[in-house]
């Protein structure tokens, strides 16, 4: 059975600091992971990663895979309030079946 | 925004009663999804479809169908809702021509509260 292990659970940390979620995952077929950015709506797309070591950058934000040992990490510097959010991981099942979502990381900036 | 609507956005309903949530979308994308979000638990599928009339099962399908008649529009039915099934529902699309390896998009959810 696919798995998606996300850590911390929650975070709460200071304005303008920088944090790093993780994401570990066990999945036949790997094809690639993606994070999503959740405030008090829909998940919206962030990142999909395909490849180790290469990182994707988006302003403050950032990610990169490690394929070798199944894990993935997003870092966001320079932290700001709105960046409060929870921040989810997925893999794909396989062929058209949909994601499978690790739990997700609740971040609270503070001010 | 990938043109995805949900409709209603809010229902309570009574356990027993049949409810039927709406996912409408306006690019003519294949591949359509609907999950259940709960506290604890993440984001879980719950069915999918890879085309007309062409559905199938994801992870927590008990006690829902699904229809697809037309490309832009994607049902949930609840036959019976329970209480086990107040939850927050979210239909996604996946822009792709490969399913579920390319990135889904979610449309703004419909909170579902059975009393």
């Amino acid at each position: 059975e696919d798995k998606v292990v996300q850590s911390p659970l929650s975070l709460v940390v200071h304005e303008g600091d920088t944090v790093t979620l993780n994401c570990s995952y066990e999945v036949t077929n790997f094809r690639s992971l993606l994070w999503y950015k959740q405030e008090k709506k829909a998940p919206t797309f962030l990142f999909m990663l395909t490849s180790s070591g290469i990182e994707k950058k988006s302003g403050r934000l950032s990610s990169i895979l490690d394929k070798k040992e199944l894990f993935s990490i997003l870092n966001i510097t320079a932290t700001q309030t709105g960046d409060s959010a929870i921040y989810l991981c997925a893999v794909p099942n396989g062929g058209a079946d949909g994601l499978t979502f690790g739990k997700g990381t609740h971040l609270i900036i503070q001010p | 925004d990938a043109g995805i609507t949900q409709s209603p956005r809010h229902k309570v309903t009574e356990t027993g009663t049949p409810v039927t949530l709406r996912c409408h979308q306006t690019e003519n994308h294949r591949y359509m999804y609907w999950y259940r979000q709960d506290p604890g638990h993440g984001l879980r599928l719950i069915h999918y479809s890879y085309g007309v009339k062409d559905t199938d099962k994801g992870e927590v399908s008990d006690g829902y169908s699904v229809s697809r008649s037309k490309t832009e529009d994607f049902l949930l039915t609840l036959e019976s809702a329970t209480s086990s099934q107040t939850s927050v529902y979210f239909c996604a699309i996946s822009k792709g021509t490969s399913g579920g390896q390319e990135t889904q998009y979610f449309g703004p959810g419909t909170r579902l509260l059975v009393l």
